[in-house]
């Protein structure tokens, strides 16, 4: 079963603007973590965010903000001030700690597209 | 950031070839990753490497074989692949395979062409 789910395939957002990506997961342990990535044209994956179960506040990251609602269990990613270089493939990533070879598990992912 | 790299970038081959793909990484990390990111399809975990030693292997096909040499190198052999074997191969590391706490950080990846 999926574990982690981007209901969103695609978005246009305008320079500046800020945008919501929306990841919901679905997991019995209560210890993990949630990742987020970066996946531009060339192909790199890269590591954005990352918030903990047990974490009481929303991680943030420069223009990168993580709104964690533990109880409906999502973890939407914020991008503020959105910048053209910031079009790209976005994966939401869940890795459980009942997983003892920490394997990541990857949502399909939302394309974002950043226009001017 | 050139913390985890790949050789080579792109790779084509035939069904028939015998090639390696290699990731080095250098960030002083205990666990190596192999991922599999097909088109239209989640990436899936290939292998797992804790301290050189092999702790996964995902029911990945006997066509598809690692080497982890030290902790830093991390090889993928292919040999006698299917067309469908097409893919973007990205290597990871992190400081550990356990804890739900430690980042993976990937490398660009190998786009991987089968003929």
């Amino acid at each position: 079963a999926q574990k982690i789910t981007q209901t969103q395939p695609g978005m246009f957002v305008q320079e500046k603007e800020a945008v919501t990506l929306d990841c919901t997961y679905d997991t019995s342990d209560p210890s993990y973590g949630l990742f987020w990535y970066k996946q531009p044209s060339s192909g790199e994956m890269i590591f954005l965010i990352y918030q903990g179960s047990y974490d009481q506040q929303n991680a943030t990251e420069g223009r990168y903000s993580l709104n964690f609602q533990k109880a409906r269990k999502s973890a939407n990613l914020v991008i503020s001030a959105s910048q053209l270089g910031d079009s790209a493939m976005y994966f939401c990533a869940m890795r459980e700690d009942d997983d003892s070879w920490g394997k990541l598990q990857f949502g399909a992912g939302t394309q974002v597209v950043v226009t001017p | 950031e050139t913390g985890v790299t790949q050789t080579p970038r792109h790779l084509v081959m035939g069904m028939t070839n015998k090639k390696s793909l290699k990731c080095e990484q250098h960030l002083g990390h205990n666990a190596m990753y192999w991922y599999k990111q097909s088109a239209k399809k989640p990436l899936e975990l290939m292998f797992v490497y804790s301290l050189e030693e092999r702790v996964e292997n995902n029911s990945v096909p006997s066509r598809f074989s690692p080497e982890c040499p030290n902790s830093s190198h991390l090889f993928l052999h292919l040999h006698t692949l299917q067309p469908e074997d097409s893919a973007l191969y990205l290597c990871a590391s992190s400081a550990h395979s356990g804890p739900s706490t430690d980042t993976q950080y990937f490398g660009p990846g190998t786009r991987l062409t089968v003929l």
